[in-house]
């Protein structure tokens, strides 16, 4: 299958702090990207979406000014979360979409903890 | 009613046994199907899809897909404790095109 490269891994910060969030498709072109967030114990939870060239696209509830989510190629996408608080505190997942088709590659995801 | 549901397990299973998973989805324009595997503090992998109705065989995994009943499932043959896993349903919705999520079934495979 095709790779979803997503860095970093793990995040450990304080409080107030802005952190940067990678996804690149290593091997294909994804003119869509997705971002998700989950919970301990929940399912998954899509923040976003992102189409190359073109601003993303948030789910209700999602505050756009503090995740932020840029899109710049065809294999890049980064989400910022913005003056971080510990109720942020969980595993953020990017995937993106092979732009020949409907599937949906997933990135190993980026376990935030903010203290 | 939910979107996808799942039955969150845990569905235990004997070793060599055939683990059955059901996932129901209420948006009747979805046309494409995706099962994920999901092990604990791990991102979603991708099983296999389907599309059309009928089933669906990839080595051990078979998916049936029924849209008239709303209604597609997964089957594992001969299961291994390597299975042991969260399983997630995910339909394609029409609309935005973007994947819906079910809760998962927990699937514990016992030596």
């Amino acid at each position: 299958g095709a790779v979803v490269s997503q860095h970093p891994s793990r995040v450990i910060c304080k409080s107030g702090t802005s952190v940067k969030i990678e996804c690149r498709s290593l091997d294909f072109q994804a003119t869509t990207m997705f971002w998700y967030r989950q919970f301990p114990k929940q399912s998954l939870m899509l923040m976003a979406t992102s189409n190359e060239g073109s601003k993303a696209t948030y789910e209700q509830g999602v505050e756009k000014d503090k995740f932020l989510i840029n899109h710049a190629s065809l294999t890049l996408s980064t989400l910022t979360v913005t003056s971080a608080h510990p109720e942020d505190s969980s595993f953020y997942i990017c995937s993106a979409r092979d732009f020949r088709g409907n599937i949906q590659y997933f990135g190993a995801g980026t376990r935030l903890s903010v203290l | 009613q939910k979107e996808v549901e799942q039955n969150s397990g845990p569905l235990s299973v004997p070793e060599g046994a055939i683990a059955s998973l059901n996932c129901t989805y209420s948006d009747r324009g979805s046309q494409s199907f995706f099962w994920y595997r999901q092990y604990s503090g791990k991102s979603p992998e991708l099983i296999m899809f389907i599309y059309s109705n009928g089933d669906k065989e990839d080595g051990r995994f078979t998916a049936q897909l029924n849209k008239a009943s709303q209604y597609v499932s997964l089957l594992i043959r001969d299961s291994q404790p390597s299975d042991s896993a969260t399983y997630l349903c995910a339909p394609l919705k029409a609309a935005g095109n973007k994947l819906t999520f079910g809760g998962g079934t927990r699937v514990l495979v016992k030596p």
